[in-house]
């Protein structure tokens, strides 16, 4: 059964700082992981999907990075900004393409 | 392109009622999921259409929980009758392709008092 965790599951930083959250999974027989933010009281906007044959994707200060042999994947957030604030989730793709969820870190990023 | 549409966005119902929630997905997306968040949990799976077909309900709580997807296109998911451990925010979310990126809807928030 598969079960994500991420570290930290709380972070604050000053704005401008940069930094990394993880995931770690313990089955690697995935094939895609799928990063996304929620907003409080808002659905989940995706930020990143990185494809099995991928190791990372980059989307303007994002990159999200996969390593499936270790069962990891990481965010980096460069120059990090109020607006950056928020609950990130990371998310492989199990049995099906159903996502198994982590319990998500929140992020806040102090003006 | 209009995104996943779900509604109500807040229902509050008594232990014992019925709900119905709402999900109109992106148009042409064959798949469509369903999860939910539960206080203090991580989102957890319900179920996963393609098309009309139910492809997999492993993750439905119990018998009170019936989802429908009419003709391919908007998905159903009832609770009845409600108890008050189904409170949490149910999500719903379509795709093109199996494993391929979702589009998450906003959320509809069940409070069952």
């Amino acid at each position: 059964k598969q079960e994500v965790t991420q570290i930290p599951a709380a972070l604050s930083v000053p704005e401008g700082e940069n930094l990394v959250l993880n995931c770690s999974f313990t089955d690697s027989a995935i094939y895609n992981l799928q990063w996304f933010r929620q907003d409080p009281g808002k659905g989940l906007t995706s930020l990143l999907l990185i494809q099995s044959s991928q190791r990372e994707q980059t989307s303007g200060r994002l990159n999200a990075s996969l390593d499936k042999s270790s069962g990891r994947s990481t965010l980096y957030i460069a120059a990090s900004q109020p607006g950056d604030s928020a609950t990130y989730l990371c998310a492989p793709f199990g049995q099906g393409g159903k996502l198994i969820f982590g319990q998500g870190t929140e992020l806040s990023v102090k003006p | 392109e209009a995104g996943v549409t779900q509604f109500p966005s807040h229902s509050v119902i008594e232990k014992g009622q019925t709900v119905t929630l709402r999900c109109d997905p992106i148009s042409g997306h064959d798949n469509l999921y369903w999860y939910r968040r539960v206080m203090g949990k991580e989102i957890k799976f319900l179920l996963h259409f393609v098309k009309e077909s139910k492809q997999d309900e492993s993750g439905m709580p119990n018998n009170r929980f019936l989802a429908e997807r009419t003709g391919g296109t908007y998905s159903t998911l009832k609770v009845q009758p409600a108890e008050l451990e189904d409170s949490g925010v149910y999500f719903c979310a379509s795709s093109q392709e199996t494993g391929r990126g979702y589009t998450f809807g906003s959320g509809t928030r069940l409070t069952v008092v």
